[in-house]
């Protein structure tokens, strides 16, 4: 059985840092895994898919890349902004099964 | 594009009392989800429906929950009795085709279930 862990649970930066945020599973047969982004109150926003055969996906200042035979994933974000404060989570997918992670809270302070 | 509309977007109930969650996805997604977010975990998946059929309720408990999705567009989720570990944030969310495909998810903003 899939499971997925994020840590740290929660994690507080100054405006303008470059950050990474990391995302581990334990089964490596993955079909794709997605980083997602939830605002309090909100629903889940999906940021980036990475697909089993690639090893990174860009979008704008974010940038995620796969490792499966580690079992890991990151997601970097450049140049942090307030804006960015919010809870993110990663998710992978084999068999019809996506399985969550708790997420890492971050807060960008200006 | 309009989303993933719920209602409502909060309840609260007593234990022993039934609730109803109303999901619109996306017009055109054939596979609808509901999740169990309860807090600072990452969602469950409760129920999969693709068109009108389900595809994975394994994680549903069928003795409370219910859920349908008629003429494979709308779906509701329904909780008889409540329990005061139901309490949680009950998100749907809906994809273009699912089945495997491992796609894009978009959800909903969620129904808050406050059970006391």
């Amino acid at each position: 059985k899939q499971e997925v862990t994020q840590i740290p649970a929660a994690l507080s930066v100054p405006e303008g840092e470059n950050l990474v945020l990391n995302c581990s599973f334990t089964d490596s047969a993955i079909y794709n895994l997605q980083w997602f982004r939830q605002d309090p109150g909100k629903g889940l926003t999906s940021l980036l898919l990475i697909q089993s055969s690639q090893r990174e996906q860009t979008s704008g200042r974010l940038n995620a890349s796969l490792d499966k035979s580690s079992g890991r994933s990151t997601l970097y974000i450049a140049a942090s902004q307030p804006g960015d404060s919010a809870t993110y989570l990663c998710a992978t997918y084999n068999n019809n099964d996506m399985r969550f992670g708790a997420g890492t809270r971050l807060t960008v302070k200006p | 594009e309009a989303g993933v509309a719920q209602s409502p977007r909060y309840k609260i109930i007593e234990k022993r009392q039934s609730v109803a969650f109303w999901c619109n996805p996306i017009s055109g997604h054939a596979t609808l989800y509901w999740y169990q977010q309860i807090l600072g975990q990452g969602p469950k998946l409760l129920i999969q429906f693709q068109n009108n059929g389900v595809v994975d309720d394994s994680q549903l408990p069928k003795d409370r929950f219910s859920a349908e999705r008629l003429k494979g567009v709308d779906s509701t989720l329904k909780i008889q009795p409540a329990k005061l570990e139901d309490s949680a944030v009950y998100l749907c969310a809906s994809s273009l085709r699912g089945g495997g495909a491992g796609e894009k998810l978009f959800f909903g903003s969620g129904t808050q279930l406050s059970v006391l």
